[in-house]
């Protein structure tokens, strides 16, 4: 399972800053990566990046400049840090699962971000 | 950018068939995903590499991959599927996952 936390609301121009808790897993598993998924309100989904247990990372081109996704192996929880927030990146942010170049089969249940 | 494009909405009555596409340029030689979102939840995998089903999908959705199109079907519809419907891919030139603009499946 994963589980998403983090501050709902972020003022703009900061950092909006989130983890994702693995259970049932390991954030080291060699098979799996761990990514981010965001959805703004009444739109569809967004790819925002992945990270390896290695620490071997790939984003969103669009998001590349601002983004960093990082993993911490003896706490089994993994991290999104999205600098320079607008408007704009208000969504619903997912964390998942999934095998390299692979479809995401374990989704976290969300949680809503909004920058104001 | 690679562009996953699907119709905006497909309505089915009860028992018959919806189907769902999705294009994309060379959309055939990539692998494609197929989630499905019901309102105030997470999506849900329901087809993987193109045509295989995760367990628990029911057998009634089934996926293919030809050319520039991806098809999700779904045969003998029922209520409880509708919900949007996303393609997804890997798109190897800017190394990130590309997602379909979603279809919302009505069953009438």
């Amino acid at each position: 399972q994963l589980q998403e936390s983090g501050p709902g609301l972020v003022k703009p121009s900061e950092t909006l800053s989130l983890t994702c808790t693995v259970s049932g897993d390991s954030s080291t598993s060699s098979i799996h990566y761990w990514g981010w998924i965001r959805q703004p309100p009444g739109k569809g989904l967004e790819s925002i990046g992945s990270i390896y247990f290695t620490g071997n990372t790939y984003y969103n081109p669009s998001l590349r400049s601002r983004v960093t996704i990082s993993v911490d192996t003896s706490k089994n929880h993994f991290s999104l840090s999205l600098t320079s927030v607008t408007a704009a990146d208000t969504a619903l942010y997912f964390c998942v699962r999934h095998e390299y170049q692979a479809a995401f089969d374990i989704w976290g249940q969300g949680t809503m971000v909004t920058v104001s | 950018s690679y562009d996953l494009t699907q119709p905006p909405s497909v309505s089915v009555s009860p028992g018959q068939t919806a189907t769902i596409t999705c294009s994309g340029d060379k959309l055939g030689n990539k692998f494609t995903s197929w989630y499905q979102q019901k309102p105030g939840q997470s999506p849900v995998l329901v087809i993987y590499q193109d045509d295989k089903r995760p367990s628990g999908i029911p057998e009634r959705f089934s996926g293919s991959n030809s050319e520039d199109t991806a098809t999700l079907t779904v045969s003998g519809t029922q209520a409880m599927d509708e919900a949007v419907y996303y393609c997804q891919a890997w798109d190897s030139r800017t190394a990130h996952y590309v997602f379909g603009t979603g279809t919302q499946v009505t069953v009438l």
